[in-house]
């Protein structure tokens, strides 16, 4: 079965660090890019960035660039999304999500998406 | 930026066809997908290349696309269709999400 396993939810304070992950499992990991999505409390979804699993090819949308940094490690299947400070504004739910088409260029629909990991920033 | 464009809310009656719509500027250029969130869950892709069905999707859901409106058309409603629905695109290297349409099912 191809799935996406996000790792669990976490509270942090304002300033701190911190980097979640994704595993994929099921399909060939260096064949296919990986995308992470966020989605503020009752918000739509919003597009943060995409890596390709063979090669580390990182694409940020221009609202995140800079924001966050998206990394991959091959050799376990997973990628990351990780912050350096905090904000509370950063509070929301992030989904790795797997583009449906195979090659290096990025393009079309996400097929797979994890089951979410939720993100509370608070003092 | 590109924007994609969606009414906020859309309702239906169990057994009538919905419609949601996505807007944007020459967006029948482009490939739209559609994807379906049901409240605690995570989206799930209904609609890919405007008009596929990924495997398991139901037939009653369709897509369109044209001019500068894609349709994403739910034949025969079900009360399991309640959901939030977005669209998608990509503009140039950038991927570009509809702020999504809560269909409701009454």
């Amino acid at each position: 079965e191809v799935q996406l396993v996000q790792s669990g939810a976490e509270v942090k304070k304002p300033g701190e660090s911190l980097k979640i992950s994704c595993k994929g499992s099921g399909y060939s990991f260096i064949s296919y890019w990986i995308g992470w999505v966020r989605q503020m409390p009752g918000k739509g979804l919003e597009w943060m960035g995409i890596i390709y699993g063979g090669d580390s090819d990182t694409r940020y949308s221009p609202s995140f660039q800079g924001q966050v940094t998206i990394s991959a490690d091959k050799s376990i299947s997973t990628v990351y999304l990780q912050w350096s400070s905090l904000k509370a504004s950063d509070t929301a739910m992030f989904y790795c999500v797997r583009l449906r088409i195979v090659g290096i260029n990025p393009r079309g629909s996400f097929d797979i998406w994890g089951q979410g990991t939720m993100v509370t920033v608070s003092s | 930026s590109y924007e994609l464009t969606q009414p906020p809310s859309v309702s239906v009656s169990p057994g009538q066809t919905a419609s949601i719509t996505c807007s944007g500027n020459k967006l029948g250029d482009k490939y739209v997908c559609w994807y379906q969130q049901k409240p605690g869950q995570s989206p799930v892709l209904v609609i890919y290349q405007d008009n596929k069905r990924p495997s398991g999707i139901p037939e009653r859901f369709s897509g369109s696309n044209s001019g500068n409106t894609a349709t994403l058309t739910i034949s025969g409603t079900q009360a399991m269709d309640e959901a939030d629905y977005y669209c998608q695109a990509w503009d140039s290297t950038t991927v570009v999400f509809g702020g999504g349409t809560k269909l409701t099912v009454l």
